[in-house]
């Protein structure tokens, strides 16, 4: 079965550059959401989207954004990036609006030097 | 606001043995709780999910039951295997994103 599919798979990034990551849900999904997980850490919320529109914001930071296109891929952009930003970035996709099993990406593996 | 409790780790066992990784929430409401397994340089699976009070998700010899009396979603496996070494995290549902635990870490010696 198709899953979702993140690109690039790994990234490297000096300070202040900027970086967009990009997600593909999985096909008839309709809802995307981003996931930071710093090292050793467990994954926080960032900000999710339906019908490509924004629906939850969590602790994403005012240096990122993201958007949803018409179809359904999204795109995380990170701009001024910071040494803290190095983290792995997990795209999850769901086929409604919300409470349905999120299914996870293989993750873009962001390191910031 | 909501959140998620997990045993810390690591936890080391020895293959066939039983496990059980404690997992207790608090919310309002009646969230989805969710088991989820991150393998080693991978990305995060779900392994088992249950939806309302007294579900059981199972899966892979992996089972949790979703117990409101004693808001907990405890993870056990009767006999684990090498194979079963990984981080698990607990999660609830918070809306629309997921609240995860900061995950356990299993290491099962053969």
């Amino acid at each position: 079965a198709a899953g979702v599919i993140q690109s690039p798979r790994h990234l490297i990034k000096e300070k202040r550059e900027t970086a967009t990551l990009k997600c593909y849900p999985i096909p008839r999904h309709d809802t995307v959401y981003w996931y930071q997980q710093g090292p050793g850490q467990d994954p926080q919320f960032l900000i999710s989207f339906y019908e490509k529109m924004q629906s939850d914001k969590g602790s994403i930071p005012d240096r990122f954004s993201a958007q949803q296109f018409s179809d359904y891929h999204s795109e995380l952009n990170m701009s001024s990036l910071e040494l803290g930003d190095s983290a792995l970035y997990f795209c999850a996709s769901t086929k409604t609006g919300g409470l349905e099993t999120q299914y996870f990406g293989p993750g873009t593996r962001l390191l910031v030097l | 606001g909501n959140s998620v409790t997990q045993m810390e780790g690591p936890v080391t066992l020895s293959e066939e043995a039983f496990l059980t990784i404690n997992c207790t929430y608090t919310a309002t409401g009646y969230p989805s709780l969710f088991w989820y397994v991150q393998y080693p340089g991978e990305g995060l699976q779900l392994l088992l999910k249950a939806t309302k009070a007294d579900d059981k998700g199972s899966n892979k010899g992996f089972e949790a039951t979703y117990r409101k009396e004693t808001t907990s979603f405890h993870l056990e496996k009767g006999s684990v295997q090498v194979s079963d070494s990984a981080v698990y995290f607990c999660a609830l549902s918070e809306g629309n994103a997921l609240n995860f635990g900061k995950g356990t870490s299993l290491l099962v010696t053969p």
